[in-house]
């Protein structure tokens, strides 16, 4: 079975900029899930989608961050203006319901 | 306080050692536990499952202390293949929700031969 594809792998841009991160979950998944992980840390939730209903995004930072998954299968994350501290590897993971989580390969973000 | 707490390590070991991680969970309601492995740049992948009544899959070796709220990992007979870093993951559900994934900050584990 074809994973969880992500795109870019990498990014690099200058603060205040915009970026955006696309994730193609594994086929048949309800589920799909952001997570940022600082080096030296272990993932954070930003936000995780049942179908296209937002499930839950209490650690999404919404001055700046926005995701959607308006079809119940892609995604797409947008930081608005980036900061510094958002260099980070962003992951996308699919489940099904209830099931352990499957992460793409994720986005490296630089921000200068 | 964290939802997830493991020591940071690194333990370096030789080749051939058993080796354990502990992890430790504040709350209560968590549900389920897993531990990922992640190499280093790369994505964290599913290493396994935890059960109430504690789980082998092949050199490794899950437990569960419901009542000390803590979760374990052994690794028997270290390979160079298994350096990484081990990440405890416990699910946490509040009232009707799905529950969400706490991850730790991981353990780092070097294997030298």
């Amino acid at each position: 079975e074809a994973g969880v594809a992500q795109s870019p792998r990498y990014k690099i841009i200058e603060k205040r900029q915009s970026v955006a991160f696309w994730c193609n979950p594994i086929s048949g998944h309800a589920t799909l899930y952001w997570y940022q992980q600082i080096l030296g840390q272990g993932p954070k939730l930003l936000i995780q989608f049942q179908n296209n209903g937002v499930v839950d995004d209490s650690q999404l930072p919404k001055d700046r961050f926005s995701a959607e998954r308006l079809k119940g299968v892609d995604s797409t994350l947008k930081i608005q203006p980036a900061k510094l501290e958002d260099s980070a590897m962003y992951l996308c993971a699919s489940s099904l319901t209830q099931r352990p989580l499957h992460f793409g390969n994720g986005t490296r973000l630089t921000v200068t | 306080r964290k939802e997830v707490e493991q020591d940071p390590g690194p333990f370096n070991v030789p080749e051939g050692a058993t080796v354990a991680f502990n992890c430790t969970y504040s709350n209560s309601a968590s549900q389920s536990f897993f531990w990922y492995r992640q190499d280093c740049r790369k994505e964290p992948k599913l290493l396994m499952s935890v059960y109430s009544s504690g789980n082998e899959d092949g050199r490794f070796t899950a437990q569960l202390n419901r009542a000390s709220q803590y979760i374990s990992l052994l690794i028997r007979d270290s390979k160079l293949s298994d350096s990484a870093t081990y990440l405890c993951v416990v699910n946490i559900k509040r009232g009707s929700t799905l529950g969400r994934l706490y991850f730790g900050r991981g353990t780092q584990l070097t294997v030298w031969p």
